[in-house]
């Protein structure tokens, strides 16, 4: 177990909604890393947070955004869903300086 | 722009024996970091193996083994003594190092492993 939590496990919307993806990492986790995992591939880096501040972004369109909160949870909002969104979500979170654990994931699935 | 390739979609091994998976990177970068990830079909993403560039004695930890040649931007992972639980789909990984911050990780497209008893 890496301690990293994500919920919910499975989601299914509808192509133009909105969707709020949620992470919890351990204490003293600071820096937390969402990807993208379309079906048969590698995780795409979306966005990274450190002491809740971006900290670098992938090639993923604004209506993508994140938030990090103090009590080391975090969040992925998609705006105006598209059937290409249809990915599990893998959050990861780290110390700082040290390497990341993933999350379980959440599967998004965009009709 | 880093780039991950690992070439062998899926790969077969029968249980206790060895198995090497493939992989290899393109940076301009010297200091960086590259992985092994393991994803089962639980599909939480678990550390295998990690790798520092500027090391030159190839890591290992346990059953698991990599060829790390620099010059070739060649990163392979070794699987000795295989077992049913090792069943997974396997992605190599790159970071570069920026020292205290995290930066990303960039994926391979992975490799499904099978492991016959």
């Amino acid at each position: 177990e890496t301690g990293v939590t994500q919920s919910p496990t499975h989601l299914i919307k509808t192509r133009g909604q909105q969707v709020t993806l949620r992470c919890s990492s351990q204490s003293g986790h600071n820096t937390v890393s969402w990807y993208q995992q379309a079906l048969g591939q590698g995780p795409q880096f979306i966005f990274q947070y450190y002491r809740e501040e971006e900290n670098g972004r992938g090639n993923f369109p604004p209506r993508f955004s994140g938030l990090q909160f103090p009590n080391y949870s975090s969040e992925l909002n998609v705006n105006a869903l598209e059937l290409d969104d249809s990915a599990l979500y893998l959050c990861a979170s780290s110390p700082a300086g040290e390497e990341q654990y993933f999350g379980p994931g959440t599967r998004l699935t965009v009709t | 722009a880093q780039t991950v390739t690992q070439s062998q979609p899926e790969m077969s091994v029968q249980e206790a024996e060895t198995v090497t998976l493939s992989c290899t990177y393109d940076t301009s970068e010297s200091d960086y970091y590259l992985f092994w990830y393991k994803q089962p079909p639980s599909r939480q993403m678990i550390l295998v193996i990690r790798q520092e560039a500027y090391k030159q004695q190839n890591a290992t930890e346990n059953r698991f083994s990599v060829n790390f040649q620099k010059a070739a931007k060649s990163f392979s992972l070794k699987i000795s003594d295989s077992q049913l639980g090792d069943a997974a789909m396997y992605f190599c990984a790159y970071r570069i190092n920026y020292g205290g911050s995290q930066g990303n990780l960039i994926f391979g497209k992975g490799t499904k492993l099978s492991v016959k008893p």
